[in-house]
């Protein structure tokens, strides 16, 4: 089954208000990053959170590892927020990434 | 500033063909990947590579090789194109070890015919 999985698979919000996105995996992470995609598909990486909780501008990362799980929170979400954002995972092997299948964020004005 | 560049953006290509996609990094990491991106399959790694000479399998190498002749450049050859390699592909660069950034390029779009 899938090793990394996120929810909700698909978010609609209006413009300010705030959302969640889930993170669960299946195996010990050594490393966890957050994504962001572009509806154009461009990829960028967000921020990186192992555990504990992280801050970067209006986004908030925490992450529980001994229970597997990762939130980001995005406050006062703007329409330049939607996109999808993705979850991945370093199991240490190797430094290969295994990706969520992300959160689809649409943000109306 | 430090970037990943993918050529070309777009292709088009004949089942049979062969496929160069190409990759190049100025942010001197020594990590390099390349992606595919399908509906409903996520990011799956291809093939991704230590440093200059390293070239290591990823999840779903089948069909593809990989080349990375010096620390800026990896490219992903097909050597006979299917309709199933249609997909769009990403190169990346960086370390989650290190914390290195972890830099994408910009995509290509692949099309077999």
């Amino acid at each position: 089954g899938q090793q990394v999985q996120q929810s909700p698979a698909s978010l609609v919000l209006q413009e300010g208000e705030n959302a969640e996105l889930q993170c669960n995996f299946s195996s010990t992470a050594t490393q966890l990053q957050w994504f962001y995609q572009s509806p154009g598909g461009s990829l960028v990486s967000l921020l990186s959170n192992p555990s504990g909780t992280k801050h970067t501008g209006r986004l908030t990362s925490t992450t529980v590892t001994k229970e597997r799980r990762s939130s980001l929170h995005i406050s006062s979400s703007q329409t330049t927020d939607s996109g999808t954002y993705l979850c991945a995972i370093d199991v240490g092997d190797n430094s290969k990434l295994i990706w969520g299948l992300g959160t689809s964020l649409v943000v109306n004005p | 500033e430090a970037a990943v560049t993918q050529s070309p953006r777009n292709k088009v290509a004949v089942t049979g063909g062969k496929v160069t996609l190409s990759c190049n990094q100025t942010n001197n990491h020594n990590n390099m990947y390349w992606y595919r991106q399908d509906t409903g399959h996520g990011l799956r790694l291809i093939h991704y590579s230590y440093g200059a000479g390293s070239t290591e399998k990823g999840d779903i190498p089948d069909g593809y090789k990989a080349s990375r002749p010096s620390q800026e450049n990896f490219s992903l050859i097909l050597e006979l194109a299917t309709p199933s390699q249609t997909s769009v592909y990403f190169c990346a660069s960086g370390d989650v070890k290190t914390n290195s950034d972890y830099t994408f390029g910009s995509g290509t779009r692949l099309l077999v015919i």
